[in-house]
């Protein structure tokens, strides 16, 4: 079992440009959460995506949205990028959204 | 968001236990308690999780205070691999997300 997997690990944007992070669950989840973690801080819940619909947000703007895909993978897409974007961007899965959550080991965004 | 209050730091030496503190004094009845750990370089990592009573795990044990206004865990025996930022999380039963305030940075002395 991989467990969670996201690419890419490492990405470099320009200030105004856009992205897409990617995050696969671990077999047999269905559930999808996306967390912000600036450094030296703890994450930060973006939102949470349940059969391909997002199902709890939380307090970031409209730049960031997501998608998430009949086999349960998910898409984390941020707009306008802003250099306040630049942080460790975590993926985990759970089996319908509580408990015991596994997190990828991340994609670390720089916004230059 | 539910509160809880954590040491910002504690150190072990190897081998010994580790009680890592945490309080939620406005803990509601259908909040459950998660631990999660962070080693460095990596994402976070389910410890254990209870709601009223202590739990044990191949990782750690969970007691949980009688009014569940705080709890402890508990690593046996600290090993240089345990060295991390533990965080203590309330889920409420209604709600999707994890918490995640600055938790306790353990540090192991060999």
């Amino acid at each position: 079992d991989a467990g969670v997997t996201q690419s890419p690990t490492h990405l470099i944007k320009t200030r105004g440009q856009q992205v897409t992070l990617r995050c696969s669950p671990k077999s047999g989840h269905d559930t999808v959460s996306w967390y912000q973690q600036a450094l030296g801080q703890g994450p930060q819940f973006i939102f949470q995506y349940y059969e391909e619909e997002e199902r709890q947000r939380g307090n970031f703007p409209d730049r960031f949205s997501g998608h998430q895909f009949p086999n349960y993978s998910s898409e984390l897409n941020v707009n306008a990028l802003l250099l306040g974007d630049s942080a460790l961007y975590l993926c985990a899965s759970s089996l319908g959204g509580q408990g015991e959550a596994f997190f990828g080991q991340g994609t670390r965004l720089t916004v230059v | 968001d539910a509160k809880t209050t954590q040491p910002n730091s504690m150190e072990s030496n190897e081998e010994e236990p580790v009680h890592l503190p945490c309080n939620h004094s406005t803990i509601s009845g259908t909040d459950y308690i998660h631990w999660y750990r962070q080693l460095p370089s990596q994402g976070p990592e389910y410890v254990i999780h209870g709601l009223t009573s202590n739990v044990n795990n191949r990782m750690a044990s969970l007691a949980i205070a009688e009014d569940r206004k705080s709890s402890t865990l508990i690593l046996h025996r600290a090993t240089l691999r345990d060295a991390a930022v533990y965080y203590c999380i309330l889920e409420p039963s209604n709600d999707y997300k994890l918490s995640f305030g600055a938790g306790t940075t353990v540090t192991v002395r060999a």
